[in-house]
Parts: C-alpha cells; sequence; structure tokens
C-alpha cells in the first residue's frame, strides 16, 4: 500500500464549481497532514494545514478523519487560477519528513 | 516574507560528473531537508540537517550524496558521480521546529545529466 494515496485525476470542472480532493496514508502514527499546491515545475506551497476538527480557509475546508486515516479538500466557487496540482501531504513525525503523494490534478475552465 | 533560495536555477552536467547545489535557508530556521522530484512524480525525502548533522536520510540518499553547511547560511547538496537518474528537480526546505507546521520549499534547481 502506498505511503500516501491519491486520485491522480485530473479533475475538469468549470469556473465557480465545488470540487474535492480525497487523501488516504497509510502510517497511523502520522502526526501532521497538510494540503500543499503545486504548479506546473515550480516548488510546492503550503495552502493549509488539517486539524482533526477540520478548518477553513477562505474557499478552501479541510478535513482529517484519523480512524479512517482520510484527509480530504474541499474548494468551492473554483476560480481558473485554482488550476494546480494538489498535493496531500503527511509528516511521519520523525525531524518533519514529509510524505507526499503523487498530486491531483485540476483545471478550472471557463 | 523571507523566502528559501537555491543556486543554480538549472544545472546541466555530464554523467559522471559532480554537481554541488546550493541553498540559503530562512535565517532563523534551524532545521534544513532537500527533496528532490523527478519528471512526472511525486516529491521524495532525501535529507533532513539539524544542528551541524544529518538526522535522517531516505534510501535515495546514497554514499553518492552528501550535505554540508559550510559557513553557518549555505546549505549544500553534494552529488558525487552523477547518474542518469539523479536528472530531477531539488528542492531545499527549512522549519524553525519539527512539529506542527509544514515546511517552505525554495524554487528548485533543474539538474540534467547527459
Amino acid at each position: 500500500r502506498k505511503e500516501v494515496e491519491q486520485d491522480p485525476g485530473p479533475f475538469n470542472v468549470p469556473e465557480g464549481a465545488t470540487v474535492a480532493f480525497n487523501c488516504t496514508y497509510s502510517n497511523s502514527a502520522s502526526q501532521s497532514f497538510f494540503w500543499y499546491r503545486q504548479d506546473c515545475r515550480k516548488e510546492p506551497k503550503l495552502l493549509m494545514s488539517v486539524y482533526s476538527s477540520g478548518n477553513e480557509d477562505g474557499r478552501f475546508t479541510a478535513q482529517l478523519n484519523r480512524a479512517s486515516q482520510y484527509i480530504s479538500l474541499l474548494i468551492r466557487d473554483s476560480k481558473l487560477s485554482d488550476s494546480a496540482t494538489y498535493l496531500c501531504v503527511v509528516n511521519t513525525g520523525t525531524a518533519s519528513k514529509l510524505t507526499f503523494g503523487t498530486g491531483t490534478r485540476l483545471q478550472v475552465t471557463l | 516574507e523571507p523566502e528559501v533560495t537555491q543556486t543554480p536555477s538549472h544545472q546541466v552536467t555530464q554523467m559522471g560528473q559532480e554537481v554541488i547545489l546550493r541553498c540559503v535557508p530562512i535565517s532563523n530556521h534551524l532545521y534544513f531537508y532537500w527533496y528532490r522530484q523527478i519528471l512526472g512524480q511525486k516529491v521524495e525525502f532525501l535529507v533532513s540537517f539539524y544542528n551541524n548533522e544529518i538526522s535522517e536520510k531516505s534510501e535515495i540518499f546514497d554514499d553518492q550524496f552528501s550535505v554540508e553547511r559550510p559557513d553557518g547560511s549555505n546549505f549544500t547538496l553534494k552529488i558525487r558521480s552523477t547518474k542518469l537518474e539523479d536528472s530531477a528537480m531539488y528542492f531545499c526546505a527549512s522549519t524553525v521546529r519539527t512539529s506542527g507546521g509544514g515546511v517552505g520549499f525554495g524554487p528548485g534547481t533543474r539538474l540534467t545529466v547527459l
């Protein structure tokens, strides 16, 4: 089983749509969880941390279910500028080593 | 806002040559990392560095790789004898603490081995 698993997509959605991405992780000892965004040939950029209680940042909502080892990201009112690859990232707690999923590609169209 | 910087942005080298990739982490950060991303694949952890020594390394980080913090500001990754499969984007990252927060990545160095 992959350490962090994501649907690679692509997800093609019209502007204004709501889109959800899911991720599962295999290491139950994982301590911190993040969504990063990566544009083509650029570095990953932290989008948001993910907390057990769920958290929201503007149009973005992240959820964590530790029992199911499942993380989600919801994007409301999609913008063209949201087009990117969204990376599910897990910190296993050792010296902040991050384990990345392969990413889910989002393409927002007019 | 301070950022991690990396040089060069693109390095082309011949197989078997040594390369040194350079990074300047954010000044008050204590933990430093190298990650790599082969084209079309996921980002992979290479090594973490704290208090002037390696704290963790992956299976990828074999004897051909080494890291150094030569002068208190730069953080370097050396590949002694490059192979074709070393071609990738190499990202440097740093953080002030190891728990809770995500890390900030530099813009990367694209290494092409011919």
